[in-house]
């Protein structure tokens, strides 16, 4: 069975432009949540979708938008990229909307560099 | 808002020895507490989780406390090796959104 897939793995983008991620749940799972993680910190908290609406929403800029599609894969936009945007961005999914005893399967992240 | 605090400093031990790490947290009474596993460049990976319930809960050579009083959890590696150095991550939870520490860095020295 395939983990949680993320697409890009890498890459990097000019400030003020918009980036889309990608991201592939466990088949079966139907929540998806987006976490934000720079540099020797823990990840924070941007989206959870679970059945294709945000069920929530951390502390983060309107620039921060999600969807989730009806075969549960989900997409990150942040427009108007700003430096302090560079991170790893992190997506994990579960069966369950709150995990349950199995916790939250992570993918490998996508390194976002805003130059 | 919640606060999550992890061992400040990094943490060096012996191979063989074991590990503690500390996991604190303020303002909120979460359900239940996770705890992940990060390798550097990778994903967490789930290890654990203690409900509010729970004082104990081990798995292999891991042992995890919960104490709602002191808001506390404790994360034990027994005869730890070199494969256990990462970056452990505590995550109290409540409902469907968790917010983690900031992490606790392990050696495990030969």
């Amino acid at each position: 069975d395939a983990g949680v897939t993320q697409s890009p793995t890498h890459l990097i983008k000019t400030r003020g432009q918009h980036v889309t991620l990608r991201c592939s749940p466990i088949s079966g799972h139907k929540s998806v949540s987006w976490y934000q993680q720079v540099l020797g910190q823990g990840p924070q908290f941007i989206f959870q979708y679970y059945e294709k609406e945000e069920r929530g929403r951390g502390n983060f800029p309107d620039r921060f938008s999600a969807r989730q599609f009806p075969n549960y894969s989900s997409e990150l936009n942040v427009n108007a990229l700003l430096l302090g945007d560079s991170a790893l961005y992190l997506c994990a999914s579960s069966a369950q909307q709150t995990g349950g005893i199995y916790g939250y399967t992570f993918g490998s992240g996508t390194r976002l560099t805003v130059v | 808002s919640q606060k999550i605090e992890q061992n400040s400093e990094a943490l060096n031990i012996q191979e063989g020895k074991t590990a503690t790490l500390t996991c604190n947290y303020t303002n909120y009474s979460p359900a239940y507490l996770q705890w992940y596993r990060q390798d550097p460049g990778r994903g967490p990976v789930f290890l654990l989780l203690i409900r509010e319930n729970e004082k104990e809960k081990r798995k292999e050579r891991l042992k995890v406390t919960f104490d709602t009083t002191l808001k506390q959890s404790l994360f034990h590696i027994t005869a730890s090796q070199p494969a256990d150095s990462a970056t452990y991550l505590c995550a109290p939870t409540l409902g469907n959104q968790f917010y983690f520490g900031t992490g606790t860095s392990l050696t495990v020295i030969p």
